[in-house]
């Protein structure tokens, strides 16, 4: 059984531009999370979306974004970017919202 | 006060030795109980998931929540050096009126197991 797969590995982007990263939920899994992980900060939940509907959202200004769509794929974008947006950001799915999850191996974004 | 709390470590044991993790929090919400290893540039592993209080083995592996005390444990027998790794508590409250909040984290603990 494939795991989640997140695209790309790695990103390297200049402040003030967007990005989007995709991310494919294990087969049947209709939860997927998102959450950025720093150093100082550790893991950091994001959002939540459950049959192509947001469930909830954590702390973080409206620059971050997402969807999902209707074979439970995952998209987030993040918009004008700022160096402290520097991060791995970490795909999760689950079968349930907010249960036992299943992380990819995250897209290391680096802004410049 | 943080939601939950972790002893970043690092914690450097002999390979064989029992090894012991913790994790408390202060949310007496939280019903979800999951143990992470993290490899280095790596996403986080599930190892153990528990629902309410109680124990739960597997394999090497065993987890403890203790919901009156507000305190969850992972133990590893026989560690091997291959065990080394940052561990990650995670809990959460799928529950909650308005929607769950996602998992909340601990910040892990750097495991070091000595050949």
């Amino acid at each position: 059984k494939a795991g989640v797969t997140q695209t790309p590995r790695y990103l390297i982007k200049t402040r003030g531009q967007q990005v989007t990263l995709s991310c494919s939920p294990i087969s049947g899994h209709r939860s997927v999370s998102w959450y950025q992980q720093t150093p100082g900060q550790g893991l950091q939940f994001l959002f939540e979306y459950f049959s192509e509907t947001q469930r909830n959202k954590g702390n973080f200004p409206g620059r971050f974004s997402g969807r999902q769509f209707s074979n439970s794929r995952s998209e987030m974008n993040v918009s004008t970017l700022e160096l402290g947006d520097s991060a791995l950001y970490l795909c999760a799915s689950s079968l349930r919202v907010s249960t036992e999850a299943f992380f990819g191996q995250g897209t290391r974004l680096t802004v410049v | 006060q943080k939601e939950v709390e972790q002893d970043p470590g690092p914690l450097s044991v002999p390979e064989g030795a029992i090894v012991s993790l913790n994790c408390t929090y202060s949310n007496s919400a939280f019903q979800y109980f999951m143990w992470y290893r993290q490899y280095s540039r790596k996403g986080p592993e599930l190892l153990m998931y528990t629902y309410s209080s109680g124990n739960k083995e597997d394999g090497r592996f065993t987890a403890q929540v203790d919901k009156s005390s507000k305190y969850i444990s992972l133990f590893i027998r026989d560690s091997q050096p291959s065990d080394s790794a940052t561990y990650l508590c995670a809990m959460s409250d799928p529950f909650s009126g308005g929607g769950a909040d996602g998992l909340t984290f601990g910040k892990g603990t750097h495991l070091i197991i000595q050949p």
